[in-house]
């Protein structure tokens, strides 16, 4: 069973600092995508990582693909509230079932 | 664009009825859906991939009897959630899988049902 471990679980930090969440796998992706959401609303698709190394920045969130494609990280720069959610990230099975593993998700909190 | 909707977004219904939950891509078409359940402060559990004009595909340890699925055309999927019990209270939400830039299967969300039963 492909699992994708995220750490931390939760973070809790004020505005204005900086943070990396980690998503780790023993398995290979043909593509990883990172959401965010919010509580009871579904998630909402932040960015779609498909090459491996690849990095790419959405404004204050840069995020990179690991080279074997088994590993991402979400660095965020200069924390805001309105960055405060639940961040999941999600791989694409290589089997062409277009089925997600998702990860076990980072509670983000920031205090302005 | 790619907005998936969802309704109702919320439910409350007695114990031992059934429930039906629609899920639509409004801007593309999706063969291929997907219904995820949501515990509190858990991540997503995906439940089963619905494929239109075939019988959707369960995750083990999903009751597909309980849970039926119907994907009647390219933009609408349905979860039936039938003789609900509390246990089945939960958020639920799908996802229809839209090909990105040629090559890349994306999923996007809808905003997902709040389902209670009493």
């Amino acid at each position: 069973t492909q699992l994708l471990e995220q750490s931390p679980q939760f973070l809790s930090i004020q505005e204005g600092e900086n943070l990396t969440v980690y998503c780790n796998s023993s398995s290979v992706f043909s593509s990883l995508q990172w959401y965010r959401q919010e509580p009871g609303e579904g998630p909402v698709l932040l960015v779609t990582v498909v090459t491996g190394g690849e990095v790419k920045k959405l404004k204050r969130l840069t995020f990179q693909f690991g080279d074997a494609r088994k590993d991402s990280s979400l660095h965020i720069t200069a924390a805001q509230p309105g960055d405060t959610g639940l961040y999941l990230c999600a791989g694409a099975e290589t089997s062409g079932t277009y089925k997600y593993i998702f990860g076990t998700g980072t509670r983000l909190k920031v205090l302005a | 664009g790619a907005v998936v909707s969802q309704h109702p977004s919320r439910v409350i219904c007695k114990s031992g009825t059934s429930v039906k939950i629609e899920c639509r891509s409004l801007d593309f078409q999706a063969t291929t859906m997907f219904w995820y359940r949501q515990f509190p402060k858990k991540s997503l559990m995906l439940m089963a991939t619905s494929n239109e004009g075939s019988k959707a595909t369960y995750e083990q340890g999903v009751e597909k009897d309980k849970f039926l699925i119907n994907h009647a055309s390219l933009t609408l999927s349905t979860l039936t959630v039938t003789s609900a019990h509390p246990e089945d209270s939960s958020f639920y939400i799908c996802s229809a899988s839209k090909l990105d830039r040629g090559f890349t299967d994306t999923q996007y969300f809808g905003p997902g049902t709040r389902l209670t039963v009493l």
